[in-house]
């Protein structure tokens, strides 16, 4: 299986910051990654589409980016309703993988 | 609208099974999978696998060959997923989501969850 690493596994910030996030792919899984923020209590609500793209809805200042078998999400100018859980996730092959996730708290 | 509109919360003894319902809504159930990922400890998501509802094609992940069972009623635009001989480590929530072969509509959409706890 695609393991998806994921770090930090939990970040202490401060609103205003610019966060990132990131995963490693075990091996090639191209453009077919997603990230997925969760609140406590809700369903995953996709962020980032096939690595670079923004999900509807989704506010400006999150972006997604790739940098050869690694993938990021960044969060730029960190509001209060941004603290939650993130997951990355890959598709390209099966099973489908989800990193461990990472915990955004606030200072 | 899409919807995926899940049944509810479920308590079961250890060795029974559980069978749980996604019923979709605001869009052509037959042209999007299924997928079912679990959620344990309140962190960590599992793809289980999925069905294709115009085919009742499947794909599983290994881990849960023999564990999900994923049928359709496309009557009723329902996707059901069973699990049997049920222990604590099936104690989590567990999702249903769609997806598309091309990718642009993966996971886009996401059920409520169905919380399952295992316990005499």
């Amino acid at each position: 299986d695609i393991q998806m690493t994921q770090s930090p596994s939990s970040m202490s910030v401060s609103l205003g910051d610019t966060v990132t996030i990131t995963c490693r792919a075990s091996q090639d899984v191209g453009i077919y990654v997603n990230w997925f923020q969760q609140k406590p209590g809700k369903s995953p609500r996709r962020m980032i589409y096939r690595a670079t793209n923004l999900a509807d809805g989704v506010p400006s200042r999150f972006s997604g980016s790739r940098s050869g078998s690694d993938y990021s999400l960044t969060i730029s100018s960190l509001e209060s309703e941004d603290v939650a859980d993130y997951h990355c996730l890959q598709y390209d092959e099966y099973p489908n993988t989800f990193g461990a996730g990472t915990k955004l708290e606030l200072k | 609208q899409v919807k995926l509109l899940q049944s509810g919360a479920a308590l079961v003894k250890p060795g029974a099974s559980v069978k749980m319902s996604c019923k979709a809504s605001g869009y052509t159930f037959t042209d999007y999978w299924v997928s079912w990922v679990k959620q344990s400890h309140g962190k960590s998501l599992e793809w289980i696998g999925e069905i294709y509802p115009n085919s009742g094609a499947t794909n599983f992940n290994e881990k849960f060959k023999g564990k999900a069972t994923l049928t359709v009623d496309k009557s009723t635009s329902t996707a059901y997923m069973e699990l049997s001989r049920l222990t604590s480590e099936d104690s989590a929530i567990y999702y249903c989501t769609r997806s598309d072969t091309m990718g642009t509509h993966y996971f886009d959409y996401w059920g409520q969850g169905v919380m399952v706890t295992v316990s005499s």
